[in-house]
């Protein structure tokens, strides 16, 4: 298995552009979890779907931020406009059972 | 809500010394708990879980943790660190295998 599969690994865009962010999790993992890590704030949880449908997006930090899961393979984590404050490492993650498969990031720098 | 305290946000041994990195939890309810792992640019590998089972677990590469319901922590231990190990670990902490709550991390460093 190729693992979870982030795209792309670095982003560089500007303040107010729109940025999409893409994942691939593992087949057959029915959970997908989407965090952003920062220096100030460590590691925190965005959302989190279950077989495709989200569950508690309470972590989404403004109506700038939205994710998608339109089939078991593939989901998305759009943020427009962007902001300089948005940068950070996003991580999406998948699981079956315990314990979660990260994959490994985009670095999003906002300027 | 359930929460994690990683002490020491650096930790420093020699080669082949004791690697002990420290978690504590807070939870009404009995938790999961696990350790990861993060290589420089990388995501996280987990390490090892605890789910009710053992309250001693073993893990990856010679990495073990034990469950302290009393003292409220699990923390990550290797007998002989190795060059290899230089990571950041991350303790977390979750109560339905969903919301899992991160700690700070604690970046290690070994020494030839």
């Amino acid at each position: 298995d190729a693992g979870v599969i982030q795209s792309p690994r670095h982003e560089v865009t500007e303040m107010g552009q729109e940025v999409t962010l893409r994942c691939k999790p593992i087949s057959g993992h029915d959970y997908l979890f989407w965090y952003r890590q920062t220096m100030m704030r460590g590691l925190e949880l965005l959302i989190y779907f279950n077989n495709n449908v989200p569950i508690d997006d309470s972590g989404m930090p403004e109506d700038r931020f939205s994710a998608k899961m339109p089939n078991a393979s593939f989901s998305t984590l759009k943020i427009q406009p962007s902001e300089p404050r948005d940068s950070a490492v996003y991580f999406c993650a998948s699981r079956r059972g315990f314990g979660y498969t990260f994959g490994s990031g985009t670095r999003l720098t906002v300027v | 809500a359930q929460s994690v305290t990683q002490l020491g946000s650096h930790v420093s041994v020699s080669e082949g010394a004791l690697v002990l990195l420290r978690c504590n939890y807070s939870s009404s309810v009995p938790p999961y708990l696990f350790w990861y792992v993060q290589y420089p640019n990388q995501g996280l590998q987990l390490l090892l879980k605890y789910t009710s089972a053992a309250t001693l677990v073993k893990g990856i590469n010679g990495f073990e943790a034990e469950f302290k319901k009393s003292e409220t922590s699990f923390h990550l231990t290797k007998p002989s660190a190795h060059m290899s190990d230089a990571a950041e670990y991350f303790c977390a902490v979750s109560v339905d295998n969903n919301d899992m709550r991160f700690g700070a991390g604690t970046r290690l460093t070994v020494k030839p």
